[in-house]
């Protein structure tokens, strides 16, 4: 069974306090990795998908990593505008129907 | 571009009673999906839609019918509301199942069933 795994569960910045947000998972035969961002009240925006290890994505402050065991997503200078939930997700080759969802990190910048 | 809409955005129901939510996206997509979200457990997959005529089920789809009622609309119904049904429900659409392609959401309908 695919396993993603979020951490931290919250994470309070203060506006210009660069950070990290971890993403681990456990599949059989990564399709893909994903990120998005969700603000309270809505759905799911897509940000990043990922595939290979080394892979880097940009937009704007943030930038998605991703290694053979997980992901990091680093927010550069992060503004208020910035807070929201991210959540990561996965493909693999068992269920390559479906995404797999971490329970997410809340980020909260203050200005 | 309205992407992926979803009605209602809000219902209350009562135990026992049955609703249908609908989805329907702009997007020409082949595939669909009906998740729920619920605090601490991120997003289950409860039925999908790979292309128009097929339907299959997710990790969690007791309680739960669907119909691909074309390309454009998928609707999720609850035959008789339970209050563990109560969630927020996102419907979604990508080009296609698989790989690398993304998926886009609509924006949830909440749904609480007393």
């Amino acid at each position: 069974e695919d396993q993603v795994t979020q951490s931290p569960e919250a994470l309070r910045l203060q506006e210009g306090e660069s950070s990290s947000l971890n993403c681990s998972y456990t599949v059989s035969g990564l399709r893909g990795l994903f990120w998005y961002r969700q603000d309270p009240g809505k759905g799911p925006e897509f940000l990043f998908t990922l595939y290979s290890a080394g892979e880097e994505k940009e937009k704007e402050r943030l930038k998605a990593t991703l290694t053979k065991k997980e992901s990091f997503l680093h927010i550069t200078a992060p503004k208020p505008e910035d807070s929201a939930t991210y959540l990561c997700a996965v493909r693999s080759g068992s269920n390559d129907y479906k995404l797999s969802f971490g329970a997410g990190t809340t980020v909260t910048v203050r200005a | 571009n309205a992407g992926v809409t979803q009605t209602p955005k809000f219902q209350v129901l009562k135990t026992g009673q049955s609703m249908t939510l609908q989805c329907a996206q702009d997007m020409n997509h082949n595939s669909m999906y009906w998740y729920r979200q619920d605090p601490g457990m991120g997003l289950r997959l409860i039925y999908y839609s790979a292309s128009e005529g097929t339907t299959d089920k997710g990790e969690v789809p007791n309680g739960y019918n669907v119909s691909r009622l074309n390309k454009r609309e998928f609707s999720l119904r609850l035959e008789s509301a339970a209050p563990s049904q109560t969630s927020v429900y996102f419907c979604a659409s990508s080009a296609r199942t698989g790989g690398l392609t993304e998926a886009f959401f609509g924006q949830g309908t909440r749904l609480t069933v007393v």
